[in-house]
C-alpha cells in the first residue's frame, strides 16, 4: 500500500537551470497538492490539482514556475530558471476526495539551488 | 501573512512529561483544525485533527483542545516518550468551496529527553 511517492528526494540546480519535481499520489487519489516549507517556516500552499486541471494555482508565484497533473503519469512541478530563492522542500500531498478529505504527504523533495 | 501562529518554537521535555503545543487564528471561517508531525528528512504526517462542534478529542496519548471563543487550540501529548521528538505544525482550512489549501503554522521541534 505505496503511500505518495515524490522524486527525487534531493535536487541540486544551479541558477538559472530548471527543475522538475514529480510526484505520484496514493493509488486511487486524483487530487494533488503542492506545498513549499522554507527553512524555519511552516509549509506554504501553492497550486490544488485534479487530473488534467488545475484548480487553483493562488499560491503560486506568478513567473517561472508552473504545474500539471496529467490523465497518465505523476503530477509535475516544474520550476524555470532558478534562482537561489527557490531551495527549499517541496512537498506534494494527495487525497482521494476533495476539499474534506485527508491530506497525506509524500517525503518532499529538497531543491538547492547553488 | 501568517494565517495560524504557532507556539513555542521549541521545546523540551521529560519523558513522562506532558508536551503543549498552542496555536491560534482569526479567521473564523476556518472549519477544520489538524495536527501533523514530521521527522527530519520525511513529509507530515496527520496525527489528530479536530473541528469546531467539540471542544476536545483525544486519540490515545495525544489530545486536541478546542476554544472556538479564544480562536485557539492546542496539543497535549501525555506521556512523552524519546520516540515523540518531531517538528509538529497544526493547521487549519476554510470552510468555503474553494477551501482545500491547508494554513500551517511555522512548527514547534518536539525534544523529549530520556
Amino acid at each position: 500500500n505505496a503511500g505518495v511517492m515524490q522524486n527525487p528526494r534531493h535536487l541540486v540546480r544551479r541558477r538559472g537551470q530548471e527543475a522538475r519535481l514529480r510526484c505520484s499520489p496514493v493509488k486511487g487519489h486524483s487530487h494533488v497538492y503542492w506545498y513549499r516549507q522554507l527553512p524555519e517556516e511552516g509549509l506554504k500552499f501553492m497550486v490544488y490539482l485534479q487530473k488534467e486541471n488545475i484548480i487553483d494555482e493562488s499560491g503560486m508565484p506568478k513567473e517561472r514556475f508552473s504545474a500539471e497533473f496529467p490523465k497518465e503519469g505523476p503530477s509535475i512541478l516544474r520550476i524555470q530558471q532558478v534562482v537561489r530563492g527557490d531551495s527549499a522542500a517541496y512537498f506534494c500531498a494527495s487525497s482521494r476526495q476533495g476539499r474534506t478529505d485527508t491530506q497525506y504527504f509524500g517525503p518532499g523533495t529538497r531543491l538547492t539551488v547553488l | 501573512q501568517q494565517q495560524v501562529k504557532q507556539s513555542p518554537q521549541s521545546l523540551i521535555v521529560q519523558k513522562g512529561g506532558i508536551s503543549i503545543i498552542n496555536c491560534a487564528y482569526e479567521n473564523t471561517a476556518f472549519d477544520y483544525f489538524p495536527w501533523y508531525q514530521q521527522f527530519p528528512g520525511k513529509g507530515p504526517a496527520l496525527l489528530i485533527a479536530i473541528r469546531p462542534d467539540v471542544s476536545e478529542k483525544k486519540e490515545g496519548r495525544f489530545t486536541i483542545s478546542f476554544n472556538k471563543s479564544a480562536k485557539q487550540f492546542s496539543l497535549h501529548i501525555m506521556d512523552s516518550q524519546p520516540g515523540d521528538s518531531a517538528t509538529y505544525f497544526c493547521a487549519a482550512r476554510l470552510n468555503s468551496n474553494s477551501g482545500y489549501a491547508l494554513n500551517f503554522g511555522k512548527g514547534t521541534s518536539l525534544l523529549v529527553t530520556p
